[in-house]
């Protein structure tokens, strides 16, 4: 059974980069059809969307974030990595990897869903 | 601000049918997905594609998709589906990005 854990320092420093990495178990990260992704949930607030790599590197992100983010890959480890850059307090939060889906039907038609979660890691950024 | 608009809160007695909303522009293009998310956990996927359900989770979890609305509907709500919800589909820029709805919380009566 596929597995996602999340690992990194639970505190950083404003103006730092945070750092947080992935690692895949009970499967391989470089399965077609899937594509790995960051997701973050500040607390007591939602769910967004940070950005998702394919196995071969390609990379999509929020363009919110896009600017300060990046997401990397190494197939040889089974894991994938997060960077976010010139943290503020904004930034605070629980941090998820997950397993980023594409099935296909119909002519060009795709349906993209994050169908296996991490637990998560708080990480704070405070002085 | 999300481009996907949920209800912050909803109710429902315990054996009724419940039905959470999420609409979007975006939502006419592509299918939204569901998340269940309880204190202190992970979200759980419980609604991809038109109507499907991952193994495990109970055919009383449903979907729906009519013009810019998505709905997530539970027929016989059970004490163990008070969560927080959230949908999720690609934004309206055409690009591959993904938005999550703000949420909703269910409470179960």
């Amino acid at each position: 059974q596929l597995q996602l854990q999340e690992s990194g320092p639970g505190l950083v420093k404003p103006s730092e980069t945070l750092s947080l990495t992935c690692t895949v178990s009970g499967g391989s990260i470089s399965s077609s059809s899937y594509y790995w992704g960051w997701i973050r949930q500040p607390p007591g607030k939602g769910l967004e969307w940070i950005g998702s790599i394919y196995y071969s590197g390609s990379t999509y992100y929020n363009p919110s974030l896009k600017s300060r983010v990046t997401i990397s890959v190494d197939t040889s480890k089974n894991q994938f990595s997060l960077k976010l850059s010139s943290v503020t307090a904004a930034d605070t939060a629980v941090y998820y990897c997950a397993r980023h889906r594409v099935t296909i039907f119909g002519v060009a038609h795709s349906n993209w869903y994050f169908d296996l979660w991490g637990r998560g890691t708080l990480v704070t950024v405070s002085s | 601000s999300s481009e996907l608009t949920q209800d912050p809160a909803v109710s429902v007695a315990l054996g009724q049918t419940v039905r959470i909303t999420c609409q979007g522009d975006s939502l006419r293009s592509y299918y939204a997905s569901w998340y269940q998310q309880k204190p202190g956990q992970a979200p759980v996927l419980v609604i991809y594609g038109k109507n499907n359900r991952p193994s495990g989770i109970p055919d009383r979890f449903s979907g729906s998709s009519s013009g810019n609305t998505a709905s997530l509907t539970i027929t016989g709500a059970q004490a163990e589906d008070e969560a927080d919800y959230y949908c999720n589909s690609r934004d309206s820029s055409g690009n591959l990005n993904w938005v999550f709805g703000g949420g909703t919380k269910l409470t179960v009566l």
